[in-house]
């Protein structure tokens, strides 16, 4: 069962517009949505997160959009760049507590984003 | 600080045949854990540690043995590789009251 689905797989966006990222969750239980971001022969870094107490969360040019109701999150990049190019995963995990299972992040399968000069 | 560092970076085995994966963080973290990255997979995880002496099992962990006597370190070991474990292999650190996951650069695994 996968617990996190991401979509679309790929995405191709012209410079300057808006790349849109969408991941819908099962479980209720998650309390912490991060978005990873990775470049190629690198390991993913966490690029913006958000709890459910907000429905939205900006940082610069990135902003995660969250419907609790409808157990969806989004990623949306503005005015897209060529370096903004990479795979881009979204994440969820329960509420840490003391570590334990409820610590591990539960990845999508991830989005590859290439932006067209 | 060098974060999260994973050694080495690329390897060939031949079926059967077994390994280490290193994975070391300078950060005090509590929290580790690897997963592998298969295309359109995205992250799966296969072992987890709470702290030294606590290890646990993730989503994918046959084939696949962990412990951690230090905070520090926390090997990766296949005991008898086989095709299916060519993969590239993450390591990442968090601590207890902090939410960011840091992960290493990987480890690109080829088994033949």
């Amino acid at each position: 069962q996968q617990q996190v689905k991401q979509s679309p797989q790929s995405l191709i966006v012209q410079k300057g517009g808006i790349s849109i990222i969408n991941c819908a969750y099962e479980n209720t239980a998650f309390d912490y949505f991060p978005w990873y971001q990775q470049f190629p022969g690198k390991g993913p870094a966490l690029l913006i997160a958000i709890r459910p107490d907000v429905s939205e969360k900006k940082e610069g040019r990135f902003t995660i959009s969250f419907n609790k109701s409808a157990k969806q999150f989004s990623l949306h990049i503005m005015d897209s760049q060529p370096g903004d190019s990479a795979t881009y995963f979204c994440a969820a995990s329960k509420r840490t507590n003391y570590g334990g299972s409820q610590g591990n992040l539960i990845f999508g399968k991830g989005t590859k984003l290439s932006v067209k000069p | 600080n060098a974060g999260v560092t994973q050694t080495p970076k690329f390897q060939v085995l031949k079926t059967g045949q077994s390994m280490t994966l290193q994975c070391a963080q300078d950060m005090n973290h509590e929290y580790m854990s690897w997963y592998r990255q298969d295309p359109g997979m995205g992250l799966r995880l296969i072992h987890y540690s709470v702290g030294a002496g606590i290890t646990d099992q993730g989503e994918v962990p046959n084939g696949y043995n962990v412990s951690r006597s230090t905070t520090e370190d926390f090997p990766l070991r296949l005991l008898s590789a086989a095709p299916s474990q060519t993969s590239v292999y993450f390591c990442a650190s968090r601590g207890f009251f902090n939410t960011e996951a840091f992960f290493g650069q990987g480890t690109r695994l080829t088994v033949v």
